[in-house]
């Protein structure tokens, strides 16, 4: 899963909670992404971050929240505005959106709720 | 609008055949596609791209695969199939127009055979 770290691995939120996911890389990449995997659904894009202080909402962004204040960094928040949050949570990078570079994987975090 | 479609939730194949993973394509302006596999619990990992040039790209493993503009089709390909080939491989795609976004298919399984 190359240079992107993704904790914890497992997580699990009780009714009304908010909870964060760490994603850090040591790649030097400037764009960072985040992706909701849900089974027979493929990869489901909810924030992604092209330049450290900058963020765009994705396609399933309601009840998630990121920042990005490191070029390393980029945590995201599940909120409890988020109904569903039971899924499999993917981080990427990629050196920059152009179109034909690499997104790169860290090995995700599966959160459940109680 | 761009998407992705992989027809078969599952493949079988023997251990030693040839093995093919069918994937589709909707994309405005040139395509930039590419193929990942994912292990049980793992992120996902890179295995082939195509940006322009050849239309048979290799990648790795032993992986191949061939763009077809007029059927808008990325298909991968093995000459001939190996047990740990065994996982859910995604075909994904990035417009030239629309290039902040990765597009996924909804993955097919591969299960190889002895």
């Amino acid at each position: 899963d190359g240079g992107i770290t993704q904790s914890p691995k497992y997580l699990f939120r009780k009714e009304g909670q908010n909870v964060t996911l760490s994603c850090e890389q040591n790649l030097n990449h400037d764009a960072m992404y985040w992706y909701r995997q849900d089974p027979g659904q493929g990869l489901r894009l909810i924030y992604y971050s092209q330049i450290v202080n900058d963020f765009q909402k994705g396609d399933i962004a309601e009840g998630y929240s990121v920042s990005r204040e490191k070029k390393e960094s980029f945590p995201l928040t599940v909120t409890s505005a988020q109904k569903n949050p039971t899924a499999f949570y993917l981080c990427a990078s990629s050196i920059s959106v152009h179109a034909g570079n690499i997104q790169y994987f860290g090995a995700g975090t599966r959160l459940s709720v109680l | 609008a761009q998407s992705v479609a992989q027809p078969e939730d599952q493949v079988n194949v023997a251990e030693g055949n040839p093995l093919t993973v069918k994937c589709t394509y909707s994309v405005s302006g040139n395509p930039y596609l590419f193929w990942y596999v994912q292990y049980p619990n793992r992120g996902l990992q890179f295995l082939l791209k195509y940006i322009t040039g050849d239309n048979l790209v290799k990648g790795s493993y032993g992986f191949e695969a061939e763009f077809n503009k007029s059927q808008t089709s990325f298909h991968l390909k093995k000459p001939s199939a190996l047990v740990s080939d065994s996982a859910l491989y995604f075909c994904a795609v990035r417009g030239e127009y629309n290039f902040n976004k990765f597009y996924f298919g909804s993955g097919t399984k591969l299960n190889v055979k002895p």
